[in-house]
């Protein structure tokens, strides 16, 4: 079935640590996106692509980094977490002209 | 860029009224206006869209209008029931811009049985 899939769904990690959050998309779309969400609050938009070598930084500033070589798997990297990074991480996809779909999330917990 | 200002950012309605939240956004050039559900734990999902062409759409108990001269579209809900308690986002894309939507702040609809 066509989805989009984040792996860990769940994550806690200890401060200085290296993490990559995975999420791959079988739907063959060209644009990905990565947000940021606290629990029911805003979504903010932290990194995005328009295809394979192409990666952009969102609206807000992350100290993470992102790749994009293959069109399916848009993967994220703190290279090294801190507290502040506490929260939850939306992978989503989409194909113009139409709506984004957006991945289970990754909740992480950096302590 | 565009801006998204989306109201009340809490809304309480009893089981089988009505639910009405509202959102401006600045871009003029804005061409694409969807609205996601986001139930507790889960992800955001599309519930309703519509597009600058048209005024008004509807789907059972939800509708969303659209006011392209004064930059606001409205998402209406009839008829609560508790399964409609969640976050609401509202989004506009501009046409000029890709894909890339820009999301309002939300509105937790909380329906009381």
């Amino acid at each position: 079935e066509a989805d989009i899939y984040q792996t860990p769904r769940y994550l806690v990690i200890g401060t200085g640590k290296k993490i990559t959050l995975e999420c791959s998309q079988t739907m063959g779309h060209d644009k990905m996106y990565w947000y940021q969400q606290d629990p029911g609050m805003e979504l903010h938009l932290i990194h995005y692509s328009y295809g394979v070598n192409s990666t952009e930084k969102g609206d807000l500033s992350s100290e993470s980094t992102v790749s994009r070589i293959r069109t399916e798997h848009f993967p994220l990297t703190l290279e090294s977490a801190r507290p502040s990074h506490t929260s939850q991480y939306l992978c989503a996809s989409s194909e113009y002209p139409y709506e984004q779909y957006f991945g289970p999330g990754t909740r992480l917990t950096v302590t | 860029g565009e801006n998204v200002e989306q109201h009340p950012s809490t809304l309480s309605v009893q089981e089988g009224d009505s639910a009405v939240i509202k959102c401006t956004y600045s871009d003029s050039a804005s061409n694409y206006f969807p609205w996601y559900k986001q139930e507790l734990g889960k992800r955001p999902q599309l519930i309703i869209d519509i597009r600058s062409n048209v005024g008004e759409k509807k789907d059972q108990r939800i509708a969303v209008t659209l006011n392209k001269t004064a930059k606001h579209f409205s998402l209406h809900i009839t008829e609560t029931q508790p399964e409609d308690s969640a976050v609401y986002f509202c989004a506009a894309r501009q046409n000029n811009a890709g894909n890339m939507l820009t999301f309002g702040g939300g509105t937790r609809l909380m329906v009381k049985p």
